[in-house]
């Protein structure tokens, strides 16, 4: 069973602060999407990451994958209130799997106060 | 909409009680996929389809829980006999293929189900 930690599962900061959020396995990933889910609705995708070592950049948000797949980070710069809510890393199984069957993290809470 | 469908949004039975829960993914997608997810927790897959068929039901917690897709479209996931414990929001979510290698999940609303 693949499983993926996500730290740290709470985080509550003021306007402005940066923030990094971690996902970690054991297992290697073909590949690691990241979500952001707000209440009462269903989690949007922000970014997949596939290649070992890649860095993607959203606005004030850097992705990270690891060099060995098994890791990934989520960087935000100068959070904002409207970053609030609930980050899910989800990572696609290696191998010749090929159904979608994603491992998601616990998620992180993260809350932006003005 | 052109996104995917869940009903109902809000669910409340009592224990013992049957319920269905339906998911209309978006037209096209082969795939579809639910989730189940507990309050700010991460997702617990339950089962993926590919077409009609669906090769991994390894999620599924007890053989109360069954799904069905028909028309390569609709899909839906009945609890028969609910407990306490499946008190949960039902997340579907459907993509173009049947891969999540680098295919994109789109989830809809969830339905939110309360066992009393």
């Amino acid at each position: 069973t693949q499983l993926l930690e996500q730290s740290p599962q709470f985080l509550s900061i003021q306007e402005g602060e940066n923030l990094t959020v971690y996902c970690n396995s054991s297992s290697v990933f073909s590949s690691l999407q990241w979500y952001r889910q707000e209440p009462g609705e269903g989690p949007v995708l922000l970014v997949t990451v596939v290649t070992g070592g890649e860095v993607k950049k959203l606005k004030r948000l850097t992705f990270q994958f690891g060099d060995a797949r098994k890791d990934s980070s989520l960087h935000i710069t100068a959070a904002q209130p409207g970053d609030t809510g609930l980050y899910l890393c989800a990572g696609a199984s290696a191998g010749g799997t090929s159904y979608g069957k994603l491992t998601f993290g616990q998620g992180t809470i993260l809350t932006v106060h003005p | 909409g052109a996104g995917v469908s869940q009903s109902p949004s809000n669910k409340v039975t009592e224990k013992g009680k049957d319920v269905e829960l339906r998911c209309d993914p978006i037209s096209g997608h082969t795939a579809l996929y639910w989730y189940r997810q507990s309050l700010g927790q991460g997702l617990e897959f339950l089962i993926y389809f590919q077409g009609n068929s669906a090769p991994d039901k390894s999620g599924l917690p007890s053989d109360r829980f069954s799904a069905e897709r028909t028309g390569g479209s609709v899909s839906t996931l009945t609890i028969q006999r609910t407990q306490q414990e499946d008190s949960a929001v039902y997340l579907c979510a459907s993509s173009l293929v049947g891969t999540a290698n680098t295919g994109e999940l789109f989830f809809g609303e969830g339905s939110r189900l309360t066992v009393l």
